[in-house]
């Protein structure tokens, strides 16, 4: 596609709730990463995928987190059990292989009440 | 959390004026990238400069990086209502380092009067 996109775009989900997001990312892109987002904060890294692989989930804060991509394409980042503190802007990105700059989407912004 | 800081936290100049804005942060990096976040819409990336480059020019944007001091800053010349913005530095600390992850600072909030 021309560009990262998300969906949705707002999710706005009762504490406890599951909610899944997802990202498609630029076409062909070998690396996709997602990151977290508080207000008036930069961004942090939670996971990334080298195609299908998930080499590292290091950011993911607890184990409610958990991310998929399970054919190289489309990912997405599902959180079990919402709660408040899990209210933020989540980013994907992805970079072509041998590139250096990331393109992220537009971003999902999640409100947990 | 952080790499690093960004300094000023707020900048408000009026439309025309230089804004300088700073980096800094605390590991080796391959790469160090400028994104521009609107309020309310995605990280667009402005310029990238990578570790063994001082200095790099893109339209108005001027970006040196000094890697003994591992800081970096960003100048917008002749500025516009339009460069209203947050503005976050990142740092690509190499594949090793989760596939190239970027690690951002805090941001800068920049604020052009017309």
């Amino acid at each position: 596609g021309a560009g990262v996109s998300q969906s949705p775009r707002y999710k706005v989900t009762k504490r406890g709730q599951d909610v899944t997001l997802r990202c498609d990312p630029i076409s062909s892109h070998a690396t996709l990463y997602w990151y977290q987002q508080a207000l008036g904060q930069g961004p942090e890294f939670l996971t990334y995928f080298n195609y299908e692989a998930q080499p590292d989930k290091s950011g993911l804060p607890s184990d409610r987190f958990s991310a998929e991509r399970p054919e190289g394409s489309i990912s997405t980042l599902t959180i079990q059990r919402t709660e408040q503190r899990d209210s933020a802007m989540y980013r994907c990105a992805s970079r072509d292989r041998g590139g250096e700059t990331q393109y992220f989407g537009p971003g999902t912004r999640l409100l947990v009440l | 959390s952080q790499q690093g800081e960004e300094d000023p936290q707020a900048l408000s100049i009026q439309e025309g004026e230089n804004a300088t804005m700073n980096c800094s942060y605390k590991t080796s990096i391959n790469n160090l990238q400028w994104y521009r976040q609107n309020s309310g819409r995605g990280l667009v990336h402005l310029i990238l400069i990578r570790s063994n480059e001082r200095e790099k020019h893109s339209g108005r944007l001027r970006v040196t990086l000094d890697t003994s001091k591992k800081s970096s800053s960003l100048l917008i010349t002749a500025s516009r209502a339009a460069d209203t913005a947050s503005y976050f530095c990142a740092t690509d600390a190499g594949w090793d380092n989760a596939g190239n992850m970027l690690t951002f600072g805090g941001g800068t909030r920049l604020m052009v009067k017309p």
